[in-house]
This record gives structure tokens, C-alpha cells and sequence, in this order.
């Protein structure tokens, strides 16, 4: 159980285009999904926290007019990276609760998604 | 604020060794939790642990146990006889609860060599 994916798990794209990133809980429901960006070498860090049905909260410094995110549904949250720029290249990784579940605390995280901005 | 501390930075072993991976928590919250994850070179984390602050408890998971100890706001995790398989980077994270949100320390990079 507490399956997450990530679609897609890598992508390259040009600079100035707009990439999305699906977040998806297999089995179970989750109203809270985050995510992280990840550069090379370093940790995680929290980019923003999204519920279901209501807009996502950013962590300061993170562009919210940049880092599109959609909540639309209990199993799927959407980030999408606008204009994307070189400097916006790096491992993005999602997580969800579950909230149902007993350990409602505990955050699954997806495989990640690489994105190279030439 | 919250701070979670890996002193850690890369530690190398040789396989069937002990090692102990260090985390330190610092918040002002009374109750919260604490994670371990495992990032293997494929770049997707692994949930080994879930703790919470009221439990001081030490748990074992096979070759895996954690010590948790509230007074010195560690949590301490001991890989026993050490595998290659084992080797990753390990993060520690603090928080959870209503908000959810968590703080990851700097990570552990282990290496363990045949």
C-alpha cells in the first residue's frame, strides 16, 4: 500500500517552455501533497504544500506564478514549471498522506522526476 | 524554528560492519515526529520509520534499529552487519503532524564496500 507515482520520471525540454509534472496516489486518498525540489547532492527541500480543492501554500522564496500547482483530486496533484529556465533544472519529488490511515503523519514519496532545461 | 542536524556528511564501511547514522531534532513543539528515509542511487526515497516524541522506545526492524532519545533530541539509527545494498544516502526528517510539513536534514551518504 501507499503507493505514489510521478509521470513523467524524466524530461528535457527548451528553455522558455512549460513542463508539467503529474503526482498521482495509487491506493489510497491523499488531501495533502508536497513537493520537493532536490539538487545534486543536497536534500530536499519543501517547495509547497497542496490540499485538495484550495490553493497550495509556498514556502518562502518558491515562485508561485512559476510553480503552477493543481490539486484537482483526492489521487492527483499536478506541478508545472513555466518558462522553464536552466537554472530551474533538478530532481522534483512529490509525496502524500495518507490521511486515513492510522500513521496519517507519515509522507510516501513518488520516484521523482528528473528535468534537464537546455 | 525547526532544525534537523546530520553531522554526517559520508561515511564508508565495509560490509558486514555496524554503522550509526546521527540525527538530532530541534523544535519547540512538544509533540511531533521524526522519519527516516533511504535514497538509493535509483533517487526515490524509502520510508524505513515513522517515531513520535511520546515514544522512546528503541525499534528493531530486522538488521535496522533506531534509539530514540527525547532529552537530547536524537535519533539514532544502527545498520547491523552491513550490505552493499545498504549503501544510499539516508535523510533524516523531522515534523508531521496536523501540517504536515517536514524538515529534512542534509542526509548521510553510506558507502559499504565489499
Amino acid at each position: 500500500g501507499a503507493v505514489v507515482s510521478q509521470h513523467p520520471s524524466w524530461v528535457i525540454c527548451k528553455s522558455g517552455t512549460s513542463v508539467k509534472i503529474e503526482c498521482r496516489s495509487l491506493d489510497f486518498q491523499a488531501t495533502t501533497m508536497f513537493w520537493y525540489r532536490q539538487f545534486p547532492k543536497q536534500s530536499l527541500m519543501l517547495m509547497a504544500t497542496s490540499n485538495e480543492g484550495s490553493k497550495a501554500t509556498y514556502e518562502q522564496g518558491v515562485e508561485k506564478d512559476k510553480f503552477l500547482i493543481n490539486h484537482a483530486s483526492l489521487t492527483l496533484s499536478t506541478l508545472t514549471v513555466t518558462s522553464a529556465h536552466p537554472e530551474d533544472s533538478s530532481f522534483y519529488i512529490c509525496s502524500a498522506r495518507d490521511v486515513l490511515a492510522g500513521t496519517a503523519d507519515t509522507q510516501y514519496f513518488g520516484p521523482g522526476t528528473r528535468l534537464t532545461v537546455l | 524554528a525547526q532544525k534537523v542536524t546530520q553531522a554526517q556528511t559520508e561515511i564508508s564501511v565495509v560490509e558486514k560492519e555496524d554503522v550509526t547514522l546521527d540525527c538530532v531534532y530541534e523544535t519547540r513543539d512538544t509533540t511531533y515526529y521524526l522519519f527516516w528515509y533511504k535514497q538509493p542511487p535509483s533517487g526515490e526515497l524509502v520510508f524505513l520509520i515513522r517515531r513520535n516524541s511520546f515514544d522512546e522506545q528503541n525499534e528493531i526492524s530486522g538488521r535496522y534499529s533506531w534509539n530514540f532519545q527525547k532529552s537530547t533530541s536524537s535519533f539514532n539509527f544502527t545498520i547491523t552487519a552491513s550490505q552493499v545494498v545498504d549503501s544510499a544516502v539516508y535523510f533524516c526528517a523531522g515534523g508531521g503532524g496536523s501540517q504536515g510539513n517536514l524538515i529534512f536534514g542534509k542526509g548521510t551518504k553510506l558507502s559499504v564496500k565489499p
